[in-house]
């Protein structure tokens, strides 16, 4: 399968501060980025859509200027969360895909914890 | 909205047992439908990737089949093992090209 590289694995920070969560496609070419999140025991819910090169497409009642989405090359796409609160933490995981009908990768996710 | 269900939520089998995972889905117009596996606190492993004009996938033990046009997938886990046990997500994959993800079986195999 594809290699996928999600950066950092765990992250711990204080409330109000940004943290920036890397994904990489270290072997093929994302043109799309996918970025979920998942609760406790909940399954993955789509955060935003991602083409290089473009703007995001946020899902609904995901706030766009508190998840900032970059994706500004084929193999390289980051998320900041912005002014985090408790409420931000979670599982955050990305999904770089090469184009359509192709198998889904994902990384290893980062478990965001704001004290 | 396409929903994705899967039952049972947990499942707990002793060793050996043969298993069946169901899922089933919506909207039956997809492209594909994934299978993964999530270790607790890990991100996701591929196991199965089935087009929607296939039946069925078969890797080693498991065997995922699909019948798209009642919105049903199976997943099959042969001589199950203690390193199965984890949480069992089925996705499907709409015409918006994301995919839309069960809510999880999670597995327990005792040894």
């Amino acid at each position: 399968g594809a290699v996928v590289s999600q950066h950092p694995s765990r992250v711990i920070c204080k409330s109000g501060t940004s943290v920036k969560i890397e994904c990489r496609s270290l072997d093929f070419q994302a043109t799309t980025m996918f970025w979920y999140r998942q609760f406790p025991k909940k399954s993955l819910m789509l955060m935003a859509t991602s083409n290089e090169g473009s703007k995001a497409t946020y899902e609904q009642g995901v706030e766009k200027d508190k998840f900032l989405i970059n994706h500004a090359s084929l193999t390289l796409s980051t998320l900041t969360v912005t002014s985090a609160h408790p409420e931000d933490s979670s599982f955050y995981i990305c999904s770089p895909r090469g184009g359509e009908n192709t198998e889904a990768f994902f990384g290893q996710g980062t478990r965001l914890t704001v004290v | 909205k396409q929903e994705v269900t899967q039952i049972p939520a947990a499942l707990s089998v002793p060793e050996g047992e043969n298993l069946v995972l169901n899922c089933s889905f919506t909207d039956s117009a997809i492209y594909n439908l994934q299978w993964f596996r999530q270790d607790p606190g890990k991100g996701l492993t591929s196991l199965l990737l089935i087009q929607s004009s296939q039946r069925e996938q078969t890797s080693g033990r498991l065997n995922a089949s699909l019948d798209k046009s009642s919105g049903r997938s199976t997943l099959y886990i042969a001589a199950s093992q203690p390193g199965d046990s984890a949480t069992y997500l089925c996705a499907v994959r709409g015409t918006g090209n994301q995919f839309y993800f069960g809510t999880g079986t999670s597995l327990t195999v005792i040894p």
